[in-house]
């Protein structure tokens, strides 16, 4: 069972250089999310995705965009990296009507010089 | 979401049990708790989820305070593989904006 996959597994990235990080999951979940982790201030919201074709934003999206094109994949765009966004990323998913559930991937290190 | 209250660090012995607190005076009577465990370098995971009433799984045990202003964790016998990060957090049903993980507290055991 591979449940959610992330991907690059880490990056070092040049800062303005534009950066997709990859999520797929394949439990046909509907929710999905983007985290970033940072020390000291643990887990926040980036984005997220009730369902195919629909995007929100959470506690801070500003630099990230997010694509829903299909039910699997919840890609998460930099268009142009700043040093700021260096963390670790998280993806996760959620099943139907099991609200505080989620399934989260192994992360994303990313690093912005 | 009401707001979560836990120590920022506890340390236990092996084979042990641990009683990881949280307090939540301000939760709605349609509030959940839920914790979530994050191990070294790796995701966060579900660990138990309740409402009212005490739960059991597995993985751990959940007592509820009557009044649901507060909540155990409870690890029967920690091992070392169970030194992570613990999440208590507050999710009421409906909506799909995901979950607002607080600090948690550090569980160190030591063998």
């Amino acid at each position: 069972i591979a449940g959610i996959t992330q991907a690059p597994t880490s990056q070092i990235l040049a800062a303005g250089r534009r950066m997709t990080l990859r999520c797929t999951q394949d439990m046909r979940h509907n929710a999905m999310y983007w985290y970033r982790q940072d020390l000291g201030l643990g887990l926040r919201l980036i984005h997220y995705s009730n369902t195919a074709g629909t995007t929100g934003k959470g506690e801070v999206p500003d630099g990230y965009s997010v694509s829903r094109a299909n039910t699997d994949d919840f890609p998460l765009t930099l268009a142009s990296a700043v040093p700021s966004q260096t963390s670790v990323y998280f993806c996760a998913s959620r099943p139907d009507k099991t609200f505080g559930k989620l399934f989260f991937g192994s992360g994303t290190q990313l690093s912005v010089l | 979401d009401a707001k979560t209250t836990q120590p920022n660090s506890m340390e236990s012995n092996e084979e042990e049990p641990v009683h990881l607190p949280c307090n939540h005076s301000t939760i709605s009577g349609t509030d959940y708790i839920h914790w979530y465990r994050q191990l070294p370098s790796q995701g966060p995971e579900y660990v138990i989820h309740g409402l009212t009433s005490n739960v059991n799984n597995r993985m751990a045990s959940l007592a509820i305070a009557e009044d649901r202003k507060s909540s155990t964790l409870i690890l029967h016998r920690a091992t070392l593989r169970d030194a992570a990060v613990y999440y208590c957090i507050l999710r009421a049903e409906g909506g799909a904006d995901g979950l607002t993980f607080g600090k948690g507290t550090h569980l160190i055991i030591q063998p």
